[in-house]
């Protein structure tokens, strides 16, 4: 199995304060995603990288910025965290084989008080 | 665009039946894939089965099942003899296949909420 892992699992912050989230695999996949989770509302996505700085906007992308400056990590940055950015933030990763199927890290749940 | 839609916010099973989750979608993409995720309590997003837009069967694994209309553009999920263990957040998912300007990525339902009754 791919492996893939996000860091912090859970953070609190305050409101302005600039975050950033990571996450890690291990293989070499391509393509790499960032997707935020609020109840109500599913998985949504906020950016997507598919190279080594090569990053594109998602469906939610204001307010966040990522980076990849190595294949095995994907950044995902809150330059001024607001209350409307808490939630729980996953990465993901495409790998091969049937389904073309995507690995999902564990989830970091993000409070901005 | 591309879109999911799940109509069931929450559904109740009693143990050992059978339930359906429905979801429909909307593509203007010959080409793609759907998908089913189970996010229990624990909240880690775990694959449960695919169905590509052209695999004239319907797909199956284990218990589920993906019941399969394209001309109506839904992908229900089929989960037989249920179990405790099926109380979870369900999401019905959707890529388009094409390489454009999507890159291929996952556009997700709001999920379903199943709790299985003893």
């Amino acid at each position: 199995d791919a492996g893939i892992t996000q860091s912090p699992r859970h953070k609190v912050t305050e409101t302005g304060t600039p975050v950033t989230l990571r996450c890690h695999q291990t293989e070499n996949h391509r393509y790499m995603y960032w997707y935020r989770q609020d109840p109500g509302h599913g998985l949504r996505l906020i950016h997507y990288s598919y190279g080594v700085k090569d990053t594109d906007k998602g469906e939610v992308s204001d307010g966040y910025s990522v980076s990849r400056s190595k294949t095995e990590d994907f950044l995902l940055t809150l330059e001024s965290a607001t209350s409307s950015q808490t939630s729980v933030y996953f990465c993901a990763i495409r790998t091969t084989g049937g389904g073309y199927g995507y690995t999902f890290g564990s989830g970091t749940r993000l409070t901005v008080v | 665009a591309q879109k999911i839609t799940q109509t069931q916010p929450g559904m109740f099973v009693q143990e050992k039946e059978a339930v359906t989750l429905d979801c429909t979608y909307d593509t203007s993409d010959q080409s793609y894939g759907l998908f089913w995720y189970k996010q229990p309590s624990s909240g880690e997003m775990i694959f449960l089965i695919y169905q590509g837009s052209y695999d004239e069967q319907n797909a199956t694994e284990g218990r589920y099942s993906l019941n399969f209309q394209k001309a109506r553009k839904s992908a229900n999920l089929v989960i037989s003899a249920s179990q405790l263990g099926d109380s979870a957040m369900y999401f019905c998912a959707m890529r388009e296949l094409n390489y454009g300007g999507s890159q291929g990525n996952l556009i997700f339902g709001k999920g379903t909420k199943l709790s299985v009754k003893p």
